[in-house]
Formats: C-alpha cells, sequence, structure tokens
C-alpha cells in the first residue's frame, strides 16, 4: 500500500476559483513534506517544503498545510489560473534518512478551463 | 545557480536496442544523483541513486543499469531494450536533505 495517498486524482475548476488538494500519510516519523507541481512532459518543480513542526508554508498563490497529529497536507491554491493546470505530487521524507527514501504520492491532476 | 540537464527529450527505440540517458548537474560539486521513472497514474519509482563516482544503489531489479563516470554526470543505461521500459524518466540531484530538484524528463517509448 502506497504511504503517500492524494486525492482527488483529477479535479477540474474554472479559471479563477480556488481549489484545495489532500496528501495524507502514513510515513512516521517524518522528516519533511513537500509538494510539487508537474506540467505534462515535464520534471516536477518545487513549491513548497514544510519540516513536521511547520503547519503552512506559501508561495504566491499557493499555500501548503501541514497537520502533523492527522498525517494530512494540503495544498491550497487560490485565484487559479490556466497555467496552473497540472499534476500536483506531494512527497514525503522519512525522518533521518535520506532523498533516496523519499514516498511518492500518485499527483492529483489538474484542469483549469476559461 | 545549480542548473541540471536530461536528455533527450523524447526518444522511441525499437525492442532489444540499447539506450543511453544523460544527465548533468551544473554549479554544484558531489551532488547526490537519482535516476526515477514516473508511470502514468502512479508516483515515481526510484530506480537508481548515487552518492558519489562509481557509487550506484539500485533500488528496482530491471533490465536497466547506472553509471557515474564522472562527478556531475549521471547515465542510465540498457543493452537490450524491453517494451515494459517505456516510461517517462526523471533525473534529479541534491545535495542536502532538504534541496532536490529534478531534470525535464525522458520520454522513452519503445516499439
Amino acid at each position: 500500500k502506497n504511504q503517500v495517498e492524494q486525492s482527488p486524482q483529477s479535479l477540474i475548476i474554472l479559471e479563477g476559483k480556488n481549489c484545495t488538494l489532500q496528501c495524507n500519510y502514513t510515513v512516521s516519523p517524518f522528516s519533511n513534506l513537500r509538494w510539487y507541481k508537474q506540467d505534462t512532459g515535464r520534471g516536477p518543480v518545487s513549491l513548497t517544503i514544510m519540516t513536521f513542526s511547520e503547519n503552512t508554508k506559501s508561495n504566491g498563490r499557493y499555500t501548503a498545510t501541514l497537520d502533523a497529529d492527522t498525517k494530512q497536507s494540503s495544498l491550497h491554491i487560490t485565484a487559479s489560473q490556466l497555467s496552473d493546470s497540472a499534476s500536483y505530487i506531494c512527497v514525503v521524507s522519512p525522518e533521518g534518512r535520506n532523498n533516496n527514501d523519499m514516498r511518492f504520492g500518485a499527483g492529483t491532476r489538474l484542469t483549469v478551463k476559461p | 545557480s545549480q542548473t541540471i540537464h536530461q536528455w533527450p527529450a523524447t526518444l522511441v527505440q525499437p525492442v532489444g536496442s540499447p539506450l543511453s540517458l544523460e544527465c548533468t548537474v551544473e554549479g554544484t560539486s558531489n551532488p547526490n544523483l537519482y535516476w526515477y521513472r514516473q508511470a502514468a497514474g502512479r508516483g515515481l519509482q526510484l530506480l537508481f541513486y548515487s552518492v558519489g563516482i562509481g557509487q550506484i544503489s539500485s533500488e528496482v531489479p530491471q533490465n536497466l543499469s547506472a553509471s557515474r563516470p564522472q562527478d556531475r554526470q549521471f547515465i542510465l543505461s540498457s543493452k537490450k531494450l524491453l517494451l515494459s521500459d517505456s516510461g517517462f524518466y526523471l533525473c534529479a540531484w541534491s545535495a542536502s536533505l532538504y534541496g532536490y530538484t529534478f531534470g525535464s524528463g525522458t520520454r522513452l517509448t519503445v516499439v
């Protein structure tokens, strides 16, 4: 069973609307949680990274939250733009391990329509 | 600043042919280097990682191999491609537990 589950698998919203993507994980203890944006046919690009002690991290219109008690994270996108259409991937790193042990979610495919 | 280059962007190869994908990093020294494969609707799967020249760790038994002939060069190879080797391959590098950067990816189609 994947240790990082993302929902929904896909999402379609209208331009200008807000949306929230979810990430539930079972990795414990964990060191940090990252959100990546991946455009079709491109490599993932880092949006946010949070350690276990951080609750929220913003990057422009992207805001990530983390609840280490419930092992949940969310990525909130405000005032969506057509360029936000992409896959968003949640990645959790176990505590004390190297980057080679990161656990990847399958991603949420977001489509923003005009 | 650090940059990562991965090529080619797309590749169509016949079954049984060899493969060589190259990844290079600029602006840093002694990075950790990684090869991932991404299947549609699935999370990234770590194939190989390297912590130094000539040091390769394989995560998944497969038809592929990796080499690191230079500090900032990472190569993914196969002697004979299989249809199941088709996929999206990503190179990545890191120099710390928090910094992790992906290349632009290679779409490999084996026909």
